[in-house]
């Protein structure tokens, strides 16, 4: 299983770009990298997938370096409900998942 | 879209009680997952099944039992419910697959029970 390791917290302010690190130096070939996003209350919901590269959508981008042992979550121009709980979880869906701690982002207006 | 359905989101019980706890998922997912979530410890996986009458134990299955007869249903059991059960339960489902941006392994949620045992 990959373990993984993020920043614990990060502050931002309205309008920046964060970029939310994780490594995960034991992911296997089959993983895919899936972040996850989850406000108080509520189960974390998908915010983005990738295996290699960059993968980018409505909300985030991916980026994935060539050896896969890291990944970063790069969210532009956050707003306040942004704020939230972000895990990184490296899959191949054929074990058991566990979540790591996450980072907890706060977004100060 | 993928729904994930928890029969109760909030649930009080009393020390001893049996205890069921439903999750229904609409989209013929292969896996299915129950986790608990406490302050200061993060989601803990409790069981999980990779097919109908399949399961495999968590990290923290002690006190807790699993029922998947059918693909779409997985419920969570507390034979004997404790007070230290007292936490916000978290059902979620994922398809098998392969393929970049296929939409596999991504797990949907619930919105959670939260359990309250006095």
């Amino acid at each position: 299983l990959a373990k993984t390791t993020q920043p614990i917290s990060m502050d931002s302010y309205e309008g920046q770009e964060v970029n939310i690190t994780c490594s995960h130096n034991n992911i296997a070939t089959n993983d895919y990298i899936t972040w996850y996003q989850q406000f108080p209350s509520q189960g974390p919901r998908f915010i983005i997938q990738g295996y290699k590269t960059k993968v980018t959508n409505e909300v985030a981008s991916l980026f994935i370096p060539a050896d896969r042992k890291s990944s970063t979550l790069s969210l532009p121009r956050v707003s306040l409900s942004d704020t939230a709980v972000y895990y990184c979880l490296p899959w191949g869906g054929y074990n058991k998942l566990i979540f790591g701690a996450g980072t907890r982002l706060a977004v100060h207006p | 879209d993928v729904k994930v359905t928890q029969s109760s989101r909030y649930l009080v019980k009393r020390t001893g009680e049996k205890v069921f706890l439903e999750c229904v998922q609409d989209m013929d997912h292969e896996n299915m997952f129950w986790y608990r979530q406490d302050p200061g410890l993060g989601l803990r996986l409790i069981y999980f099944s990779y097919d109908v009458k399949m399961k495999e134990k968590g990290d923290i299955p002690e006190g807790y039992s699993v029922s998947r007869e059918k693909k779409e249903r997985f419920s969570l059991i507390l034979e004997s419910a404790s007070t230290n059960q007292t936490s916000m339960y978290l059902c979620a489902s994922s398809r098998t697959g392969t393929g970049a941006l296929s939409g596999a392994n991504v797990l949907t949620f619930g919105a959670g029970s939260r359990l309250t045992v006095l």
